[in-house]
């Protein structure tokens, strides 16, 4: 079965300060790979996707990610963070044509100190 | 409309009863989708709609809960006699046709069932 692991529930860091985030998925083939935000009360915000090519993706709000096959990751990464950074972070994966309906990691609860 | 609606935003139910919950989506989008998010969780499907047709309702936690989009647009999901595992956030999902496109989310329905 399909699994996607985010494996820190919680991370702070200081303003300005760099951000990785990490995830890694467990699936049969190379899947359509994404990273939604959700802030307090909201829906999910799209952060940026991978369908194909380059390897290395840029992403809304100056963040990046990189896939991996080798290693089945998906981290994402910002140089600097930003006050208004501070919310939940999804990392998502979905198969390759049919309804690529996406399964979930359990969120990252990303805090920033001032 | 410019984005996936959802309504009402939050919903107080007693147990036992039933509730509806909206979802317009994006305007032309064929897919659609429905998550429900539990508190600390990542969304987890729930159903998916091709058009009118509902294709796969795997996720449906129990024959309580129903969901129908009989024009192709707006979708309902229902829930009958509700029970306190059913507090959670559902939120719902568009997405165009094609194959590398992304879901957009609403902002969700918050149920809390008393």
């Amino acid at each position: 079965a399909q699994s996607v692991t985010q494996p820190d529930i919680h991370i702070t860091v200081s303003e300005g300060a760099s951000l990785e985030l990490r995830c890694n998925y467990s699936y049969g083939a190379t899947p359509y790979l994404f990273w939604y935000v959700q802030s307090p009360g909201q829906g999910l915000q799209l952060l940026l996707k991978y369908f194909s090519g380059d390897t290395l993706v840029q992403g809304i709000k100056g963040f990046e990610a990189e896939f991996k096959r080798s290693q089945s990751s998906f981290n994402l990464r910002k140089p600097s963070v930003h006050w208004s950074d501070a919310a939940e972070y999804f990392c998502a994966v979905g198969a390759r044509g049919g309804a690529q309906k996406l399964v979930f990691g359990q969120g990252t609860r990303l805090t920033i100190n001032p | 409309g410019a984005g996936v609606s959802q309504s009402p935003r939050y919903k107080v139910a007693k147990r036992g009863q039933d509730v509806a919950l909206r979802c317009d989506p994006i305007s032309g989008h064929v897919s659609l989708f429905w998550y429900q998010q539990a508190l600390g969780q990542g969304p987890e499907f729930l159903t998916y709609f091709q058009n009118e047709a509902q294709l796969d309702k795997s996720g449906l936690p129990s024959d309580r809960f129903f969901a129908e989009r009989p024009e192709g647009s707006v979708s309902t999901l229902k829930i009958q006699r509700t029970q306190q595992e059913d507090s959670a956030v559902y939120l719902c999902a568009s997405r165009s046709q094609g194959m590398n496109t992304e879901a957009f989310f609403g902002q969700g329905t918050r149920l809390t069932v008393v």
